[in-house]
């Protein structure tokens, strides 16, 4: 089965950067799109940016176009989220997610997610 | 402020139906087949329950349904259990090449 395992936890200093590791296993690394997302306290999902593991080639939504950067390593079939010039704001939880990898679809959602990575910015 | 409006709370009793509505735009609901519904509990991540506006992932109940039209799509859970309480996110594919969310409903089972 599809897992997706998180790196833990993180606590930053304002304008500071981030960086979160999602490995992938159980299906064909290269074959799927990854998405990223983020949920704040009491809020939402909220989707940050989506990468094509085949190419490594990215979109990002505006919101975050100037500060995120979505990396992949095809040989330990694992991706990167990194998040620059930190603020109060990005205190989240951060997920990685695939669309469906065992059923058929638009392929237009998040079906397996990653047990999310805390991230929480105080001075 | 999120992109998709829903309630903030919906509540049932055991037994019963509850829909749950999500508003949004010709940009992204009334525009695409690309709704989708999760489920999250606390502490959990998101779990899908409806893709493509009405179908369901195996192993997700058939008392969860989901429909669109124009511009709102809905989720209405039947026969109400106790392990529905949860809270509850609508999602849509957008015309800007993105995924919009609802800022998510609070299902208290009475």
């Amino acid at each position: 089965q599809v897992q997706l395992e998180q790196s833990g936890a993180e606590v930053k200093k304002p304008g500071a950067s981030v960086k979160i590791s999602c490995k992938a296993s159980g299906y064909t690394f290269t074959a799927y799109y990854m998405y990223w997302l983020r949920q704040a306290p009491g809020q939402g999902p909220e989707w940050m940016g989506i990468i094509n593991p085949d190419g490594g080639s990215t979109t990002y939504a505006q919101k975050f176009q100037d500060r995120v950067t979505v990396t992949r390593d095809t040989s330990t079939t694992t991706v990167y989220m990194e998040l620059s010039s930190l603020t109060s704001e990005d205190t989240a939880v951060y997920y990685c997610a695939t669309p469906p990898i065992y059923y058929d679809s638009s392929g237009y959602l998040f079906d397996s997610w990653g047990q999310g990575t805390q991230v929480t910015v105080s001075s | 402020q999120s992109a998709l409006t829903q309630p903030a709370s919906v509540s049932g009793s055991p037994g019963q139906s509850i829909t749950i509505s999500c508003t949004g735009t010709s940009s992204d609901i009334g525009g695409y087949k690309y709704v989708s519904w999760y489920q999250q509990h606390p502490g959990k991540a998101p779990k899908v329950i409806i893709y493509d506006v009405s179908n369901r992932p195996s192993g997700v109940s058939n008392r969860f349904s989901g429909s669109k039209s124009g511009n709102t799509a809905s989720l209405t859970i039947s026969g109400l259990q106790a392990e529905d309480e949860a809270d509850y996110y609508c999602c849509s594919y957008s015309s800007s090449s993105s995924w919009v969310f609802g800022g998510g409903t609070e299902l208290t089972v009475l």
